[in-house]
This record gives C-alpha cells, structure tokens and sequence, in this order.
C-alpha cells in the first residue's frame, strides 16, 4: 500500500519567514495530493490540494509543488504570522472509485514566532 | 451549508463496552471514511463508503471494529468490547462526486474523542 513520509515533524519559524514542509511518496498510482492544517482541538481542515497533472498551484501565500518523477510534493508558505502555527499534515490518494482513501504523512507542527 | 458532523463529541467508556460514534456527511456527498488520530500521531484511515457500493474495509485494525451507513447518508461506527488502546479521536469525512466520476477533496468533521478506561 500507499506509505507517505513528512519532514521536519516540527519546524519554528520567525514571522515574515518562509516555511517549507515536504513529503514523500511511494505508490506511483497517487494521483491526488491535499494539505491540510489542523489547530489544537479542531478538526483538520483542508487548505490546498494539487493533482498530479500540474506541477504546482499557488493560493495567496500558499504554494504546493509536485516532483512526480521523484514522488515528492512539499508546501510552501511564505510571509508567514502568527496565525499558521498548527499541525500540518500531507496525504496522498489515487483519486479514484477504487481506494479513495487518503494516507497522511506523520504531520509537522509549526510554530510561527512573533 | 452545513459542514460534517459527529456525535458524541467526547465518548469516556469502560473497558470492554461496546461504543456508537456517529457521523453525519454534508448532504449530497457521496462517499464517506473514517479515520482515526491517536495522540499526537497522524490519521489512520479505517473504512469508506461510496454510494451504494460495498464498503472498504481494509483499515480496521480488528473485527471489534465495524460501520454501517444507512440511506446512503448516516454512518454509526461501532466499537465492541473496547479496550484502551481503542482511545483516540476518530474522524469522520465526507467527499462529493465529480461529473468525471472521480473523487477528490474530503471534509472533515470535528471528530469523536473516545477515552476508555
């Protein structure tokens, strides 16, 4: 089955820096690749997703870029505030009726230091 | 619109009770999964539903563990004879249907803690 790998687990960045967070992949079928970021107590909620026909999709000061080839995706965010520091996890789908189901990556908290 | 709901929102049980967690998907979304977030850790998928098709049972870790989903929209997971390492927050999510025939994004909702003793 599908095995997906995210680095750093915890990541502390200054305000107004850029974070990036990366994962892996190893089923070459995943064809669907969400972000999502999940606060203390609430439930994750969904912030970007690409599929694997592009190599990149932007929104405001979220980014995600997909490598196929090397079966690795990472998110990027840029200008970063208070407000982002929560738990990050990647997954990875086939996107399709058969075995739909994502498979996240271990997470990443994220502090973001005022 | 209304988003994913679950009930109960926190579950505290005795070691061997049997445990219902519910789940209501946004209406007209088609399939549903749920996942489970142990302390600290990631998500574990467990089961998902599509449509009227059999479901996907793949990601139950035992036969203590089963689901239903009746109508086509509500989904009871259902927990027998609990025992501790059951605890954890289990997540619900629900995903619609593309024209295409393809489904991507799912919601989730805010989940159930459930802490046996």
């Amino acid at each position: 089955g599908e095995n997906v790998e995210q680095h750093p687990s915890t990541l502390s960045v200054q305000e107004g820096d850029s974070a990036v967070i990366k994962c892996t992949y190893s089923d070459s079928a995943s064809n669907y690749f969400p972000w999502y970021k999940q606060e203390l107590g609430k439930r994750p909620q969904l912030i970007i997703d690409i599929r694997s026909n592009v190599g990149e999709k932007k929104d405001q000061r979220i980014a995600v870029t997909l490598n196929k080839t090397a079966k690795h995706f990472s998110l990027h965010i840029t200008e970063t505030q208070p407000e982002d520091s929560a738990v990050y996890f990647c997954a990875a789908s086939m996107g399709n009726n058969a075995g739909n189901m994502l498979t996240f990556g271990g997470g990443t908290r994220l502090m973001v230091k005022p | 619109g209304a988003g994913v709901s679950q009930s109960p929102s926190n579950k505290v049980t005795e070691k061997g009770k049997d445990v219902e967690l519910r789940c209501d998907p946004i209406s007209g979304h088609t399939a549903l999964y749920w996942y489970r977030q142990s302390l600290g850790q990631g998500l574990e998928f467990l089961i998902y539903f599509q449509g009227n098709s059999a479901p996907d049972k793949s990601g139950l870790p035992s036969d203590r563990f089963s689901a239903e989903r009746t109508g086509g929209s509500v989904s009871t997971l259902t927990i027998q004879r609990t025992q501790q390492e059951d605890s954890a927050v289990y997540l619900c999510a629900s995903s619609p249907r593309r024209q295409t025939g393809l489904i991507y994004e799912q919601y989730f909702g805010p989940g159930t803690r459930l802490t046996v003793t």
